[in-house]
């Protein structure tokens, strides 16, 4: 039981394009998100989380949305630039129950020059 | 400020065998995760500990094991491993439960 979905498993972006990642997840349980990059041999890096008392939030090019009725977020890049080619994990937890994070499978996003 | 580390980075054993793998958080981090990240299934929820104490488990059989001890520094062993416990197992530590958390580079094991 997948509760946390990232369903492309690649994205292919140019340079200075947005770029758009999207997780969705099933567990209504669920009320805080984050999303970590992760390059080769590296752990994840930490990027940007979002409460699920908020539908945005923003740093710097990074922007990600939530939409609790249809259990979407999605995350913005822009401008995409060819460094932030990567693999990008959407992750949830449940901060009222076992703060486990709880994975999707990943999105290999390349940005071409 | 020193990030988490994971050591050894790489680890070769054989079927059979049993492994510890070490993971140092962040000076002041009291919450210590670990991960298990695998081609097919993605990074899994192994346990997580606070404060000396296991607080979550995840689904894994009991083979695999884990302690914190008083300096927040954190074990995870194996034993009897198998074919299929080859990835990369990652720890992660917050300053507390659910916010935070910074990820070591992982110790990537092999079993042969």
């Amino acid at each position: 039981d997948q509760q946390v979905k990232q369903n492309s498993p690649s994205l292919s972006v140019q340079e200075g394009r947005i770029s758009i990642l999207n997780c969705d997840y099933t567990n209504s349980m669920f009320d805080y998100f984050l999303w970590y990059k992760k390059y080769p041999a590296e752990g994840p890096t930490f990027l940007i989380s979002i409460s699920s008392i908020k539908d945005k939030n923003e740093d710097g090019r990074f922007t990600v949305f939530l939409n609790k009725s249809a259990k979407h977020l999605s995350l913005h890049i822009v401008p995409s630039q060819p460094g932030d080619s990567a693999v990008y994990f959407c992750a949830a937890l449940s901060t009222g129950s076992n703060y486990k994070l709880t994975f999707g499978k990943g999105t290999l996003l390349t940005v071409n020059p | 400020k020193a990030g988490v580390t994971q050591t050894p980075r790489y680890l070769i054993k054989t079927r059979g065998q049993q492994v510890t793998l070490s993971c140092s958080p962040i000076s002041g981090h009291r919450s210590v995760s670990w991960y298990q990240q695998t081609p097919g299934q993605g990074l899994q929820f192994l346990f997580e500990y606070f404060s000396e104490t296991q607080r979550n488990k995840g689904n894994f059989p009991g083979r695999f094991s884990g302690r914190q001890f008083s300096n927040s520094r954190s074990e995870m062993n194996v034993s009897t491993l198998e074919l299929g416990d080859s990835a990369l197992y990652l720890c992660a530590s917050s300053w507390r439960q659910g916010d935070g958390y910074t990820f070591g580079s992982g110790t990537r094991l092999t079993v042969v």
